[in-house]
């Protein structure tokens, strides 16, 4: 077990529907960052958090927002849900640089 | 612009074999490199980071600059380490990037 909760571990939804997905970082871990994983795409970057700032941000939808509040735990809120946004939706805490520990991800299937 | 590439899609090697799971990168600032590994049915794992110069499982990885390679290697692989092996690049803005990663079956 890496420390890393993500919930709910999986989430059926129609499309154009609004879900959001939660990461509870390891105990004491500044750092979030969230992933999109899917077949044809891969592991792609979303968006990294540090103490509640947004550090970087990569190929994130403008439908897609995050947030990480004062207890370090993170959000991730997608909108306007389509087919294609159906994955594997990870988040990673660290103390240092880089992800370093897993959440068991978020599947998300849009109907 | 920043990428990762892993060549390899699949790659099979005897047990008591070496194994080298290649890794390039494009990234035209100081890099960060790391190895991350997926067993089956498990959560992704940091494996090692080129900075820390570990080694981690008996797996070794040299940054060259030149090549601008972080090549995965270890001197005799083992049936558990058949896994799904991604590399991935920190930018200078905290964005980390991983290849499309490289699966490693270890033949007994």
């Amino acid at each position: 077990d890496s420390g890393v909760t993500q919930t709910p571990k999986h989430l059926i939804t129609a499309t154009g529907q609004r879900v959001t997905l939660r990461c509870s970082p390891r105990s004491g871990d500044l750092s979030v960052y969230w992933y999109q994983q899917s077949l044809d795409q891969g592991l792609q970057f979303l968006i990294h958090y540090y103490n509640g700032e947004e550090r970087a941000k990569g190929n994130i939808l403008e439908r897609f927002s995050a947030q990480q509040f004062p207890d370090l735990h993170s959000e991730l809120n997608l909108s306007s849900l389509e087919l294609g946004d159906s994955a594997l939706y990870f988040c990673a805490s660290s103390p240092g640089t880089g992800p370093a520990f897993f959440g068991q991800g978020t599947r998300l299937t849009v109907v | 612009a920043q990428r990762v590439t892993q060549p390899e899609k699949l790659l099979s090697v005897f047990k008591g074999a070496p194994v080298e799971l290649k890794c390039n990168y494009s990234y035209s600032g100081s890099p960060e490199l790391f190895w991350y590994v997926q067993y089956s049915r498990q959560r992704l794992q940091l494996l090692l980071r080129h900075i820390s110069r570990e080694s981690i499982k008996g797996f070794t990885a040299d940054l060259n600059k030149g090549e601008t390679s972080f090549h995965l290697k270890k001197p005799f692989a083992q049936e558990e380490d058949s896994a799904m092996y991604y590399c991935a690049l920190k930018t200078s803005y905290d964005k980390v990037i991983f290849g499309p990663g490289t699966s490693l079956s270890v033949i007994p």
